[in-house]
Parts: C-alpha cells; structure tokens; sequence
C-alpha cells in the first residue's frame, strides 16, 4: 500500500521561498497511472488544490498561484517537491502530498499533512 | 475555474439517522465528482470517486450519485465515527476545486 509523508520547514519567513517534499513508499512515482499533487488547508478553512505533476514532465498549477509554485520529482529519491516563493502570512497552512488518480482525478492517498507557518 | 457549492453548510443528527449531502457545479463536470470524509487534524480520506463509484474498504453506508451539475453524498444510517466535514471535489478540469465542506456533528 503505498504510503506518502511531507518534511520540510515548519516555520518560514515573509518573502521567503516555502520548501516541502514528499516522499513516497509503497509505489513508484513513475507509474503512469498517477499525478502527484500538492494541496493546502489554512487552519478551520476549506482545501485548496495547488498543482499537479505527471510521469511526462507536464505540470499543472493553480492559475491563483502559478507565478509563485514550481513542483518538482526525483524519481531517484522517489520523492518529489514543492516551492513556493515570496510567501505572505496568507501561505500559512496544513500542506498536503497526495497521489491522485490520472484518469478520474481522485486523491487516494494523501500524506498526514505539514503545518507551515509563515512569521517572521 | 468551476466553483463548488455544499449544502447545508452543516448538520446535526443522530446515530442511525439518513444524512444526506448536496454539491453543485458551477458548470456541467459530468461524473468527474469525488467525496472526502476529514476528521480533525486527519487529512482528506477519500470516500466516493467518480460521483457513485465506492471507494475500496469504504462502509457500504456510504453511496453517492449525481451527474452533471448536481450530486449527492448519502450516508444510509449514520454511525458514531461518520462525525465529521465531508468535502466535494471536481476533477473536470484544472484548477480542480473543493467544496466548503459540510460538518456533521452530533445531535
């Protein structure tokens, strides 16, 4: 059953640039058959999806967020990544990792979620 | 981007009680619709999958249905563990987007 975990800062500060990585256990980040995806929840708020990356190399970014994100895989590492850059204390949330389904776009795995603040 | 609506925004109800939950789209999604069940400090765990397709190792409780705009998460006889915020989500097209959640709390 594969498994996902985030690591990352879990304190960063304005203007600065948010790094996470998830690494992935159980499955191979290869496989055709998945996206890997990041997305957030600011504490007692709603989910919101931030981007997706696929096998080919192709991404795809919240347009509410794109000049901002990059995500990234190391298939080596079987991991892969998310950057956010000059944060706002708007960024602070719960960040989660999730496989997601390529054909019908469901998130069945998902990571336990890193909380990361932005304070200076 | 295709905006999701819940409703009602939350519920109370009693164990055994028939719960059920409405998610629209701002525009037709076909059967790209999917439920998420978020307990406190849990992430999302996915319950239902393309608008009525059950999840493996989901209660049988649990069934969804819709199609185009407007789906529906039921949940036959509620349980003590089904206390939660259920989320709907559409993966027509990108940005995928979330519903506002739905709370179910006890009565």
């Amino acid at each position: 059953q594969v498994q996902l975990q985030e690591s990352g800062p879990g304190l960063v500060k304005p203007s600065q640039t948010l790094s996470l990585t998830c690494s992935v256990s159980g499955g191979s980040i290869s496989s055709g058959s998945y996206y890997w995806s990041w997305i957030r929840q600011p504490a007692g708020k709603g989910l919101e999806w931030i981007g997706r990356f696929y096998t080919s190399g192709s991404t795809n970014y919240n347009p509410s967020l794109k000049s901002r994100v990059t995500i990234s895989v190391d298939t080596s590492k079987n991991q892969f990544s998310l950057q956010l850059t000059s944060v706002t204390a708007a960024d602070t949330a719960v960040y989660y990792c999730a496989r997601v389904d390529f054909w019908g776009g469901h998130g069945d795995s998902w990571g336990q979620g890193t909380l990361v603040t932005v304070s200076s | 981007d295709i905006q999701m609506t819940q409703s009602p925004s939350s519920l109370s109800a009693s164990v055994r009680d028939r719960v059920t939950i409405t998610c629209r789209a701002s525009q037709s999604i076909r059967s790209y619709l999917n439920w998420y069940q978020q307990k406190p400090g849990k992430a999302p765990k996915l319950l239902i999958y393309a608008a009525s397709s059950l999840q493996s190792g989901v209660p049988s409780r649990f069934s969804g249905s819709g199609s185009g705009t407007d789906f529906t998460l039921t949940i036959s006889s509620l349980q003590a563990e089904d206390f939660a915020t259920y989320y709907c989500q559409q993966s027509f097209s990108t940005p995928m987007t979330f519903g506002p959640g739905t709370k179910v709390d006890i009565k």
